[in-house]
């Protein structure tokens, strides 16, 4: 199965400032089928990103992502308040579709 | 607005059983896949299951395979986890989660808030 490692673990930012996070696979992952997802606490993950650089429908364009092969970042350009939370990534090309562990993005 | 609301998480004894529920309103459940996910405490996500629109189609992890059965009733727009021979290393929060309808391989557009299973004597 294809491993998602993410990169920082927790990424402690202040509103305003840009927050660059990476997804890194141990195969290569078709630039078609990689997703970004946002989780707050108690609350439902939300895709962000698919096939690696589509915004989903209603995500602000301040989120962006990039990357092929075996390397995907995921950006956000200006911090605001609500930005602040888990982030994980998922290739969902082969089976089993494998997430990433997740980066933390706090308030500092 | 579409929504996906878990049930019948809880405490189980190790080899017991229980069986998840995840209603799902706002659209209409035969034309999407399904699929549970879960997160064991301090540890990623982990795809467990999915299901076809019709039903007719499933797959597992192999941790779960012979295990957890997926199931769906469109009538009821309600999908299901039959989980049996629990162990302690399936306590985790459980998602149920939509399939975009992005034909092919596609990422999962809409998840409930989960549902805790812990397994422990």
């Amino acid at each position: 199965e294809i491993v998602l490692t993410q990169s920082p673990g927790t990424l402690s930012l202040s509103p305003g400032e840009r927050a660059t996070l990476s997804c890194r696979a141990s195969q290569t992952v078709s630039s078609t089928y990689l997703a970004w997802y946002q989780h707050k606490p108690g609350q439902a993950p939300r895709l962000l990103i698919y096939g690696a650089s589509s915004r989903a429908t209603g995500i602000p364009d301040r989120f962006s992502g990039s990357g092929s092969g075996t390397d995907f970042t995921l950006t956000i350009s200006r911090l605001e308040p609500e930005d602040f939370a888990v982030y994980f990534c998922q290739q969902y090309g082969s089976s089993p579709k494998t997430f990433g562990q997740g980066t933390k993005v706090e308030i500092k | 607005e579409v929504q996906l609301l878990e049930s019948g998480g809880g405490l189980v004894q190790p080899g017991g059983s229980l069986r998840l529920s995840c209603a799902a309103s706002g659209f209409m459940s035969n034309n999407f896949a399904m699929s549970w996910v879960r997160q064991a405490p301090g540890k990623g996500l982990q795809w467990v299951s999915s299901i076809n629109s019709v039903g007719s189609n499933t797959y597992y992890a192999d941790s779960v395979k012979d295990r957890f059965t997926i199931s769906r009733d469109n009538s009821k727009n309600t999908l299901y986890l039959q989980m049996n021979s629990l162990r302690a290393d399936d306590t985790a929060v459980y998602y149920c989660a939509r399939f975009s309808p992005c034909g092919g391989d596609c990422p999962f557009d809409y998840w409930g808030q989960g549902t805790l299973v812990t397994v422990s004597s």
